[in-house]
């Protein structure tokens, strides 16, 4: 079946800094990749998406590559902020609003 | 934006009781929903596909006479946790699909904490 693998599991940056989150998918018919943050004890919130028809998507300081002959994706966020730190997942699926599966998580820490 | 809403937010069972989670999209119909499980510091998983009207389609090795799920209208799904274990102690979070919007999005609830004593 689908598989999703992200990493790195962990993540520390400097504030300022940017970070980087990459994931791979293994099923070649999945055409949407969404981004999600999730703080403690919360439920996900969407931060970004891309389809396969586009190789790159940005919103401020996030943005999203899409690499389908590789079958990988990453998150990218600039000039981080205390306030980025949660756990980011990536998410694969073949259609918008379909069933997604999620890679392992990113814990990312933003230090002051 | 859409708003889907989950109950109870947290709840502790004791051992070999039922306990039942509730998934609404408070504005919009939702033909579709999932659920997903999340243990501490670990992925989300999907359990099942919830479709208005007819049976659940489960993932491999959930059992559905454990993870019971009901979607009798379009802005309701529950997921009843039959005869609770310590091991089903778990976030439960539901998903919801707007096909009224195109492309069709997908909008998460805040979670549901079921702890079995």
């Amino acid at each position: 079946g689908e598989n999703v693998e992200q990493h790195p599991s962990t993540l520390s940056v400097q504030e300022g800094d940017s970070a980087v989150i990459k994931c791979t998918y293994s099923d070649s018919a999945s055409n949407y990749f969404p981004w999600y943050k999730q703080e403690l004890g919360k439920g996900p919130q969407l931060i970004i998406d891309i389809r396969s028809n586009v190789g790159e998507k940005k919103d401020q300081r996030i943005a999203v590559t899409l690499n389908k002959t590789a079958k990988h994706f990453s998150l990218h966020i600039t000039e981080t902020q205390p306030e980025d730190s949660a756990v980011y997942f990536c998410a694969a699926s073949k259609n918008q609003g379909g069933k997604l599966i999620f890679g392992q998580g990113t814990e990312l820490s933003v230090k002051p | 934006g859409a708003v889907v809403s989950q109950h109870p937010s947290w709840v502790i069972c004791k051992s070999g009781t039922s306990v039942k989670i509730e998934c609404r999209s408070l504005d919009f119909q939702a033909t579709t929903m999932f659920w997903y499980r999340q243990f501490p510091k670990q992925s989300l998983m999907l359990m099942a596909t919830s479709n208005e009207g007819s049976k659940a389609t489960y993932e491999q090795g959930v059992e559905k006479d454990k993870f019971l799920i009901n979607h009798a209208s379009l802005t309701l799904s529950t997921l009843t946790v039959t005869s609770a274990h310590p091991e089903d102690s778990s976030f439960y979070i539901c998903s919801a699909r707007d096909r009224q919007k195109l492309p069709e999005e997908l909008f998460f609830g805040e979670g549901s904490r079921l702890t079995v004593l």
